[in-house]
């Protein structure tokens, strides 16, 4: 069964920089999207981005309230997707998780496999 | 933007019947998926495309879907279903996906 570890959080001054990864195990990684969504300390849950997978040429999407500061990239041969944030602000401060998107076919796309979390503390 | 409404609490004895609504204009479109998430974890899928179920899942776990409005219903509700819930799709273009707000079920 795949799995998905996060790493990279930690504190980080507010116009700062971070980059998270997300590690999967499995061979199904290389054919899914990966989704990254976050939640403050006691809030929902928010979607950040995607990126899709190489026969969708690697398309990334953002949430509005992070578009043109975070990008997310992924590395197939690592089966390992990344989360690079700049100019970080306190409301950025929350628990990421990584995702992974199911197909359309099976799921319709649904978040199907969740990572455990890294925190991220801008203060 | 797109936002999919939630009530924020629902409390029910155990053994009864839980239904937790999702509304959003695009519902009617797209695909809903429910989510549960217990104190200091991560989410867990329990629906997808709107009322399909998979493995693992308790049968008593069910989703529906009507027009702009999805349904997760918990029948025989038991302690262990104390969780947060949230529904989750895509706006109507499917260019972007949002969450709603969470329903905190409560099992009295």
């Amino acid at each position: 069964e795949v799995q998905l570890v996060e790493s990279g959080g930690g504190l980080v001054q507010p116009g700062g920089s971070l980059k998270l990864s997300c590690a999967a195990s499995g061979s199904t990684f290389s054919g899914s999207a990966m989704h990254w969504v976050r939640q403050a300390s006691g809030k929902g849950l928010q979607w950040v981005g995607r990126i899709s997978s190489k026969p969708k040429n690697y398309a990334t999407v953002y949430a509005a309230s992070v578009k043109g500061r975070f990008t997310i990239s992924r590395d197939d041969s690592k089966n390992t997707a990344y989360l690079q944030m700049n100019s970080l602000k306190t409301e950025d401060t929350a628990v990421y998780y990584c995702s992974r998107g199911g197909t359309t076919v099976t799921t319709g796309g649904a978040f199907d496999i969740w990572g455990q979390g890294t925190m991220v503390t801008v203060s | 933007s797109y936002e999919l409404t939630q009530p924020p609490s629902v409390s029910v004895s155990p053994g009864q019947t839980a239904r937790i609504t999702c509304s959003g204009d695009a519902l009617a479109n797209q695909y809903a998926f429910w989510y549960q998430q217990k104190p200091g974890q991560a989410p867990v899928m329990v629906i997808y495309k709107d009322n399909e179920r998979p493995s693992g899942i308790p049968e008593r776990i069910s989703g529906s879907s009507s027009a702009t409005t999805v349904t997760l219903t918990i029948s025989g509700v038991q302690a262990e279903d104390e969780a947060d819930y949230y529904c989750q799709s895509a706006n109507s273009s499917g260019t972007y996906w949002v969450f709603g707000g969470g329903t905190k079920l409560t099992v009295l």
